[in-house]
């Protein structure tokens, strides 16, 4: 079945740091791919998302590539700031009709001052 | 005005109880889920209803009836609630039952003593 794998946190990193939280996926077809960010005590939140190969998505700064060879979706940020800190979900979507987003277990970040 | 609301955020309760969470979404979407994430803030989902039809019913308690009055709300009963139950549930909607982002609600942090 469809599987999301990601880094296991928790990741500390100083304010301005590089950031990379490692993504790979298991899926038949061909997916959409998703990081979702939850902050402190709130739901979860759409970052970005690729529907297809080589697709980048972005926002707030963070980037995150469809590499179908690698079967990966790493999220990147280059300077991340306090703000950042919060749970990042990796998810997928198939494309065979199946409903259900499949979430990665998550990634805490925290980033100090 | 909130996209996806839940009440009760907070709800404390003993051991054999039964409750309810209700959620509504103002965006006009027409699916809406149930997740339940547990301490380790792993995330999975229970159920989907488009268009108040069940299309998505994973392996859950029977404990666990929910119900969709309309499109607009999706309501989650529990009965006979064990310490295992205890968890955040949250609520989300999706455009279509094809759409991968979804908006969630605030969660509910059901414990249960």
């Amino acid at each position: 079945g469809d599987s999301v794998t990601q880094m296991e946190g928790p990741v500390t990193l100083s304010e301005e740091a590089f950031l990379t939280i490692n993504c790979t996926y298991t899926a038949t077809g061909y997916p959409s791919l998703f990081w979702y960010v939850q902050y402190p005590g709130e739901g979860l939140q759409l970052l970005l998302k690729a529907t297809k190969a080589d697709d980048k998505g972005s926002n707030k700064g963070f980037e995150a590539t469809y590499r179908k060879e690698t079967t990966s979706f790493h999220l990147e940020k280059g300077s991340v700031q306090v703000s950042d800190s919060a749970v990042y979900f990796c998810a997928l979507r198939t494309s065979f009709g199946n409903e259900k987003l499949t979430f990665g277990t998550g990634t805490r970040l925290t980033i100090i001052p | 005005d909130t996209a996806v609301s839940q009440t009760p955020k907070y709800l404390v309760t003993q051991m054999g109880n039964d409750k309810s969470i209700k959620c509504e979404q103002n965006l006009g979407h027409d699916t809406m889920y149930w997740y339940k994430q547990d301490s380790k803030k792993f995330l999975k989902i229970m159920f989907s209803y488009n268009n108040k039809e069940l299309i998505i019913n994973e392996t859950v308690p029977n404990r666990f009836s929910p119900k969709s009055p309309d499109k607009a709300h999706l309501n989650l009963h529990i009965n006979s609630l064990e310490l295992g139950d205890s968890a955040v549930y949250f609520c989300a909607s999706s455009q279509d039952a094809g759409s991968g982002e979804l908006f969630f609600g605030e969660g509910s942090r059901l414990t249960v003593l």
